[in-house]
């Protein structure tokens, strides 16, 4: 599975939108760019994921460019919830992969009031 | 529709004693796989079981072995337990296939002593 890159840590006002950046330059085609967060002593939560096209559930958004060597996750109003691990992965979960998901160290986004 | 149940929450297990950790997959999934969370540290892939076999293993020991029912339900088991093997394991369940969601339970946690 292809590595990515996240900042170590990064703020947002609640109420404002949260920009959360990742760079996954060595990317094939066949994989897919998960998000998923961990609250503190829980397990990793879903958050949203995508192949090229840009993705909107309700929890976020997913932006990924157009060469897909990287993405960003939004969270389009950031509530003190929100604070927590995000891990950016990239995975062909399915196929080969057979539901392997490699987290590296991710972004700990903390949400002030 | 219940998600991805973890048993049990929490446990306490002395050095060289074993341990069997279950799990149930999310309604319709029919694949599960497991994960070592030590504190502070990202999820790492133990191994993924589909068909009552193990198809992907990650970099554990023989002393991390598995099982999976035709219930699609999972054990994982862990023998001769170190010190080093206290984590929170996480079961992780899904379709077989590409670019499908994979969901999480709450993990159980393990304290050797």
């Amino acid at each position: 599975d292809a590595k990515t890159t996240q900042p170590p840590s990064m703020d947002c006002a609640e109420g404002r939108a949260a920009n959360l950046p990742c760079n996954h330059s060595t990317i094939s085609g066949n994989e897919y760019v998960y998000w998923y967060r961990q609250i503190h002593s829980q397990g990793p939560q879903y958050i949203i994921h995508g192949l090229k096209n840009n993705e909107t559930n309700e929890m976020a958004s997913l932006i990924i460019t157009e060469d897909r060597k990287s993405s960003t996750l939004i969270l389009p109003h950031a509530t003190l919830r929100d604070t927590a691990v995000y891990y950016c992965i990239v995975s062909n979960a399915g196929g080969t992969s057979y539901g392997k998901l490699t987290f590296g160290q991710g972004t700990i986004l903390t949400v002030h009031p | 529709d219940a998600g991805v149940t973890q048993s049990p929450t929490h446990l306490i297990k002395t050095r060289g004693q074993q341990v069997t950790l279950r799990c149930s997959p999310k309604s319709g999934h029919d694949t599960v796989s497991w994960y070592q969370q030590a504190l502070g540290q990202g999820p790492q892939f133990i191994f993924q079981y589909y068909e009552e076999e193990e198809r992907q293993r990650g970099n554990f020991p023989d002393r991390f072995s598995g099982h999976q029912f035709p219930n699609y339900s999972s054990e994982l088991n862990v023998n001769a337990l170190l010190l080093g093997d206290s984590a929170l394991y996480l079961c992780a369940s899904s379709w077989l296939d590409s670019g499908n969601t994979i969901y999480f339970g709450e993990g159980s946690w393990l304290t050797v002593v």
